[in-house]
């Protein structure tokens, strides 16, 4: 099965600060990652698929990029409602593993 | 898009349950679904798929034999049968919609998720 490993586990930021999230694959995955942002009781939300693909009304401060087994999520300046919880998971193959979570508090 | 899961309780171990899931916004029939699960102090973990006109469905090993997953395209809803219920299936389950019509073994994203309900097996 594939391993998914995010670092790092807890970051603390300030609002305004670029904040960078790292997700990396035990074996090549290609580009088939999705990242999901989740804040407490509530749905996850999907925010980027094929590693780098915006979904519809994500603000653009979100990013995504990389490819085999390494790859970041990046918002390049922080906001309020950014303070949540994001995941990645693989979908390259069986079980679409998803990592452990990064947890972005307020600093 | 709107995803409103429910059913979770609590049971005891060896027990049974059925989740469901009503689906709204979209061409319900189009999309493959999925439940996704969280145990507490875990990650999320892919639990079965079914596609959108519900003629191939697949599991997690973890639940295969005890969990069924189907649908009813007329009432625009998905369900969760789980049978023999463990204490390890303790968890927060997630309906969630696949952006295409099928999913292989969990080998998709999911575009839109519901709120969540809690399922707790325990003794």
């Amino acid at each position: 099965d594939i391993q998914m490993t995010q670092s790092p586990s807890t970051l603390s930021a300030s609002v305004g600060d670029r904040v960078t999230l790292t997700c990396r694959a035990s074996q090549s995955i290609s580009v088939w990652l999705a990242w999901y942002q989740q804040k407490p009781g509530k749905a996850p939300r999907l925010l980027i698929s094929k590693a780098s693909s915006l979904q519809t009304g994500v603000p653009s401060r979100f990013s995504g990029s990389g490819s085999g087994t390494e790859f970041t999520l990046t918002i390049s300046s922080l906001q309020p409602d950014d303070f949540a919880t994001y995941y990645c998971q693989q979908y390259n193959v069986y079980s679409g593993a998803f990592g452990q979570g990064t947890k972005v508090e307020i600093k | 898009v709107q995803l409103l899961d429910s059913g979770g309780d609590w049971v005891q171990p060896g027990g049974s349950l059925r989740l469901s899931c009503a689906a709204s916004g979209f061409t319900f029939n189009r999309y493959a679904m999925s439940w996704v699960r969280r145990a507490p102090g875990k990650g999320l973990e892919w639990v079965s798929s079914i596609s959108g006109y519900g003629d191939n469905t697949d599991y997690a090993d973890s639940v295969k034999g005890r969990f069924t997953i189907s649908r009813d395209n007329s009432k625009n809803t998905m369900y969760l049968q789980m049978e023999s219920l463990r204490v390890e299936d303790t968890a927060v389950y997630y309906c969630a919609k696949v952006p295409w019509e099928y999913c292989s073994t969990g080998n998709c994203y999911f575009d839109f998720w519901g709120q969540g309900t809690v399922v707790t097996v325990s003794s």
